[in-house]
């Protein structure tokens, strides 16, 4: 089945530096990846859908202006957490639909620190 | 009322049983539901996706989905202590989106 690629899988920053995630799909059918965030005991939550080469769509109540994603490419997408702060602290996943693979795929994870 | 809605738990069941896991969603366009299991600190895996009306068997697993009443369901059969995990119900709803339950704790104890 298709695979992502997800690394940082653990970084730890300080507060008001940013943080670039990647996501690199291993599957050249992917046209879509999609992003999350999960705070402890709690789901996942979308934050915002990207295709390549076009702007990315944002979550109702996900600061555009913050998180940065970048899908410059058809297999590479990027999170970048802007000036981060402790309250960012959460596990970001990224996750493909690929015409290749029932339903969607997940990358590892990352788990963020702001300290 | 929440798009996709799980109780949260801990489910609780002895090894050998049978776990019912539940959830419902309010999105009635929603064609493609799925079930993850998430163990701590890692991302989810996918254990069983399910289109239609009925039932779906995978080994150990069933799901079971009932679009008239928004309702979707996975059974584990012969419950083992490694099946103790986080289950994640999710929905493709009308607007191409996965959107996840809160998850279901399932402790399976020997």
């Amino acid at each position: 089945g298709a695979v992502v690629s997800q690394h940082p899988s653990r970084v730890i920053c300080k507060s008001g530096t940013s943080v670039k995630i990647e996501c690199r799909s291993l599957d050249f059918q992917a046209t879509t990846m999609f992003w999350y965030r999960q705070f402890p005991k709690q789901s996942l939550m979308l934050m915002a859908t990207s295709n390549e080469g076009s702007k990315a769509t944002y979550e109702q109540g996900v600061e555009k202006d913050k998180f940065l994603i970048n899908h410059a490419s058809l297999t590479l997408s990027t999170l970048t957490v802007t000036s981060a702060h402790p309250e960012d602290s959460s596990f970001y996943i990224c996750s493909e639909r690929s015409a290749s693979s029932h339903g969607y795929t997940f990358g590892s994870g990352t788990r963020l620190t702001v300290v | 009322q929440k798009e996709v809605e799980q109780n949260s738990g801990p489910l609780s069941v002895p090894e050998g049983a049978i776990a019912s896991l539940n959830c419902t969603y309010s999105d009635r366009g929603s064609q493609s539901f799925f079930w993850y299991r998430q163990y701590s600190g890692k991302s989810p895996e996918l254990i069983m996706f399910i289109y239609s009306n009925g039932d779906k068997e995978d080994g150990r697993f069933t799901a079971q989905l009932n679009k008239a009443s928004q309702y979707v369901s996975l059974l584990i059969r012969d419950s083992q202590p490694s099946d103790s995990a986080t289950y994640l119900c999710a929905v493709r709803g009308s607007t191409g989106k996965l959107i996840f339950g809160q998850g279901t704790t399932l402790q399976v104890k020997p």
